[in-house]
């Protein structure tokens, strides 16, 4: 879907650093949603946002952060206390809390 | 907490076949129901929603659902698949305002020509 834009497409972290994915929107969406994609367990929520400035934790929230200072913006950091980071991180946005999802191409991260 | 299961993890099927794809959640409230379906290398996107009526849904490209309230069930059908249906497909549940999407683990269907 058009109007969700992921970077980068791939992205290669060394032991001990951080590293920030970034997501933004231009469909006025007032929520957003990080997912972590591993082969056979489906999308699992890492953190979501309803509005600006506010966000709470997925399943899945240990090891990353976010920040939503921005309605069209939605970073994930992914800390160096992540320690399977390799994965296919999917970013998310919705007019609601109930609506459909539109979702970002992904970014592929992976450890060196 | 909402769970979803898919009941295959990879279907292979020939062209033309039917297909049934298997979604059951748990959560005895109202939901809204999703399927999604990822083709390779392109984004996640919508096939087909249910929130509220006519239990049977029609989506894009000839996919139809129905929704049993009574087996918590949200099965994906497809009369006659076609090779460009291979894909990831996954079913979504949402349980209202301020809950979660939970997205179970995805079936892989692969048409063979």
């Amino acid at each position: 879907d058009g109007g969700i834009t992921q970077s980068p497409k791939y992205l290669f972290r060394k032991e001990g650093q951080n590293v920030t994915l970034s997501c933004e929107q231009n469909l006025n969406h007032d929520a957003m949603y990080w997912y972590r994609q591993d082969p056979g367990q489906g999308l699992r929520l890492i953190y979501y946002s309803q509005i600006v400035n506010d966000f709470q934790k997925g399943d899945i929230a240990e090891g990353y952060s976010v920040s939503r200072e921005k309605k069209e913006s939605f970073p994930l950091t992914v800390t160096s206390a992540q320690k399977n980071p390799t994965a296919f991180y999917l970013c998310a946005s919705s007019i609601g809390g109930q609506s459909r999802q539109y979702f970002g191409a992904g970014t592929r991260l992976s450890v060196l | 907490a909402q769970s979803v299961s898919q009941h295959n993890h990879h279907v292979i099927l020939s062209e033309a076949a039917s297909l049934e794809l298997g979604c059951n959640y748990s959560y005895g409230g109202t939901v809204n129901l999703f399927w999604y379906v990822q083709y390779p290398g392109q984004h996640l996107q919508l096939l087909l929603k249910y929130f509220s009526g006519d239990p049977l849904v029609k989506g894009i490209k000839g996919f139809e659902a129905e929704f049993i309230k009574s087996k918590f069930s949200f099965n994906l059908r497809k009369p006659s698949v076609q090779w460009s249906d291979t894909a990831e497909y996954f079913c979504a549940v949402n349980a209202g305002y301020g809950q979660n999407f939970v997205f179970g683990p995805g079936t892989r269907l692969s048409v063979l020509p």
